[in-house]
């Protein structure tokens, strides 16, 4: 079955890079997705990557894929105030019509001046 | 904006009521899923419907209920509320396979 887990809480500072944990236990080919939540606010799809890869970069987001730990990371660089918000990694499996998302707990990052 | 619309977006009402949340997706889209988010609960998936057929379920409880117009707006129809029904209800589409974006949510209140 699906399970994923996130640490509940990271705080940086301004201008740091933050990284965001996640893992997951399941081991087919699996899309794994990161959404950013503001208060408030519905789900932002940030990135996403598929289980046959290592990293995945897009401007200041770097996903790192560890398959063998089913380990997943979301790093920011040069961290925003902006980006304090709520982060939810999320898998799905591949294939067929029926894809449904199974979300981690979520991790507020908490940035500071 | 994602493109997915999702009305209403407060809803207040009353133990033992019936509401109805609406979501129309992306242009194009023909997936529809709905996700309920509460503080106990997290982010849980409840069904999906693909082109007007349903095509998985989550959690979805018997009073709840949901369906997919030829048009491929949704609703989630939700009845005999009960407290813990209190939530964000998020409505998500796509194209097949592919990622889903979400609504802004529906938050209902049951008091």
């Amino acid at each position: 079955g699906e399970d994923v887990e996130q640490s509940l809480f990271l705080s940086v500072r301004e201008g740091d890079s933050s990284v965001i944990n996640c893992t997951y236990t399941d081991s087919s080919s699996t899309y794994l997705y990161w959404y950013k939540q503001e208060p408030g606010a519905g789900l932002q799809l940030l990135t996403y990557i598929f289980s046959n890869m290592d990293m995945k970069q897009d401007q200041r987001l770097t996903v790192l894929l560890n398959k063998k730990d089913k380990h997943l990371s979301l790093r920011i660089a040069d961290t925003q105030t902006g980006d304090s918000a709520i982060y939810f990694c999320a898998e799905s499996k591949v294939g067929g019509t029926a894809s449904k998302l199974t979300f981690g707990t979520g991790t507020r990052l908490q940035v500071t001046l | 904006d994602s493109g997915v619309t999702q009305t209403p977006k407060h809803l207040i009402t009353a133990t033992g009521q019936r509401v109805t949340l609406r979501c129309s997706p992306r242009s194009g889209d023909l997936s529809v899923y709905w996700y309920q988010q509460s503080l106990d609960q997290g982010l849980q998936f409840l069904i999906q419907y693909y082109n007007g057929e349903e095509r998985a379920k989550g959690n979805i409880l018997e009073r709840f209920s949901a369906q997919q117009f030829p048009d491929l707006h949704s609703e989630l129809n939700l009845s005999s509320l009960e407290l813990g029904d209190s939530a964000l209800y998020f409505c998500a589409s796509s194209e097949l396979g592919s990622e889903q974006f979400f609504g802004p949510g529906t938050r209902l209140t049951v008091l």
